[in-house]
């Protein structure tokens, strides 16, 4: 198993374009995290899933933010409409249900740049 | 969400220890301490976690105050590839999400 991987690694779009971005867990880990980092700041955490279902949301994940595990392994995080302020780092983490540490294994990340 | 407060940057050598200390004077009795570390353009990874008692595992040490108020975590030998950001959290007992503040920055001087 090679860890948790992203793709696309980079992406750059133009105001008002849709972007998809997709993650893959490490294969038996069944909780899946998404989180945003921008330039100097630590990530913020955006929703989390166990499985397929989404069981929490962070504010900052507005209605144009929509992400789907439709069968609990990857994960794809939408952003309709984007913005400037979109611009970040995206990152992924999974973790197993029975990780006595909840310990979370990151991806590289997806950098977004918003023109 | 507990709050914990870092210096935003240290310097230390090679083949030196390091002390990285983490201020968290509301940490309620359930909030583990987890420390996690981000290396230049990559994902962060985890280091070390506690509740009460000091521990240790093979990447570094975690001292624990008596008050749980401060923790401090130890590279024994710092390395040039112990460069990174390194965040402190409190996560409360079962849940799942990290709150990252912004880290302290560790260079390691050769």
């Amino acid at each position: 198993d090679t860890g948790v991987s992203q793709d696309p690694r980079h992406k750059i779009t133009k105001r008002g374009q849709n972007v998809t971005f997709r993650c893959d867990p490490i294969s038996e880990h069944n909780r899946l995290y998404w989180y945003r980092q921008t330039l100097g700041q630590g990530p913020e955490f955006l929703t989390y899933f166990q499985n397929e279902a989404q069981l929490e949301k962070s504010r900052l994940l507005s209605d144009r933010f929509s992400a789907e595990r439709p069968k609990g392994s990857f994960s794809t995080l939408e952003i309709q409409r984007t913005e400037q302020g979109d611009s970040a780092m995206y990152l992924c983490a999974s973790s197993s249900w029975d990780s006595f540490n909840n310990e979370q294994f990151f991806g590289p990340g997806t950098r977004l740049t918003v023109l | 969400d507990a709050k914990t407060t870092q210096p935003n940057s240290m310097e230390s050598n090679e083949e030196e220890p390091v002390h990285l200390p983490c201020n968290h004077s509301t940490i309620s009795g359930t909030d583990y301490i987890h420390w996690y570390r981000q290396l230049p353009s990559q994902g962060p990874e985890y280091v070390i976690h506690g509740l009460t008692s000091n521990v240790n595992n093979r990447m570094a040490s975690l001292a624990i105050a008596e008050d749980r108020k401060s923790s401090t975590l130890i590279l024994h030998r710092a390395t040039l590839r112990d460069a990174a950001v390194y965040y402190c959290i409190l996560r409360v007992a079962n849940a799942q999400k990290l709150v990252f503040g912004q880290g302290t920055r560790l260079t390691i001087n050769p």
